[in-house]
């Protein structure tokens, strides 16, 4: 039971290059997350999937997409790499979304740098 | 709307010595609180979460917590640090009773040896 799974660990992009994070869980959650965490401003919400062929927006999406490939997949992508994207992205999951009392599981976080 | 202040971005304390780490919040709707914790390159732990049952709450490693509705204040305490406390943490506060979690800015705690 590996829990959440992010790939690639480390990542480093040209302006303007595209890329997909990928993020898997095996805890058989129905909602998955995309964070990202920059200095001295805590976690932002990008984009989140309340159940397998859904998505939505959060607090931060412009310059992002996301994809529910199915129950166990929720990828990231950056279409146009900009330095503002710099950062380091988490991916969660919980059991549901409807209820804050389902704990978020997060991944070990990807750490990108767009020169 | 919802949102969390954390009023130290960075605490020290010796070993075997109490950790205070505070945390204020804003909300529209009774919230549910919690606190994570981040080890270095490491993704978050939940620590602990208050969903308005009792409002002294116990998590894992020694942390406590304590929801004070009337101080919109949510610290979270231990009897005595531990070197592998030492770590970052995040007050968070839920949005609306659904999963859309607001994060605080973080608080670092180091602990001297």
């Amino acid at each position: 039971n590996a829990g959440v799974t992010q790939t690639p660990k480390f990542q480093v992009l040209k302006t303007g290059q595209s890329m997909t994070l990928q993020c898997a869980q095996d805890m058989n959650h129905n909602s998955m997350y995309w964070y990202r965490q920059d200095p001295g401003m805590g976690l932002r919400l990008i984009y989140y999937s309340a159940s397998e062929g859904t998505t939505d927006k959060g607090e931060v999406p412009n310059g992002y997409n996301v994809s529910r490939l199915n129950k166990r997949e929720f990828s990231l992508r950056l279409e146009s790499a900009a330095p503002s994207q710099t950062s380091v992205y988490f991916c969660a999951s919980s059991i549901e979304w409807d209820s804050d009392t389902y704990e978020q599981y997060f991944g070990p976080g990807t750490r990108l740098t767009v020169t | 709307a919802q949102s969390v202040t954390q009023l130290d971005s960075h605490v020290s304390v010796s070993e075997g010595t109490p950790v205070l780490l505070r945390c204020n919040y804003s909300s529209s709707y009774s919230p549910s609180l919690f606190w994570y914790v981040q080890h270095p390159n490491k993704g978050l732990q939940l620590l602990l979460k208050y969903t308005s049952a009792a409002t002294l709450v116990k998590g894992i490693n020694g942390f406590e917590a304590e929801f004070k509705k009337s101080e919109t204040s949510f610290h979270l305490t231990k009897p005595s640090a531990h070197m592998s406390d030492a770590a970052e943490y995040f007050c968070v506060v839920s949005g609306d009773g659904a999963n859309n979690l607001f994060f605080g800015t973080g608080t670092r705690l180091t602990v001297i040896p």
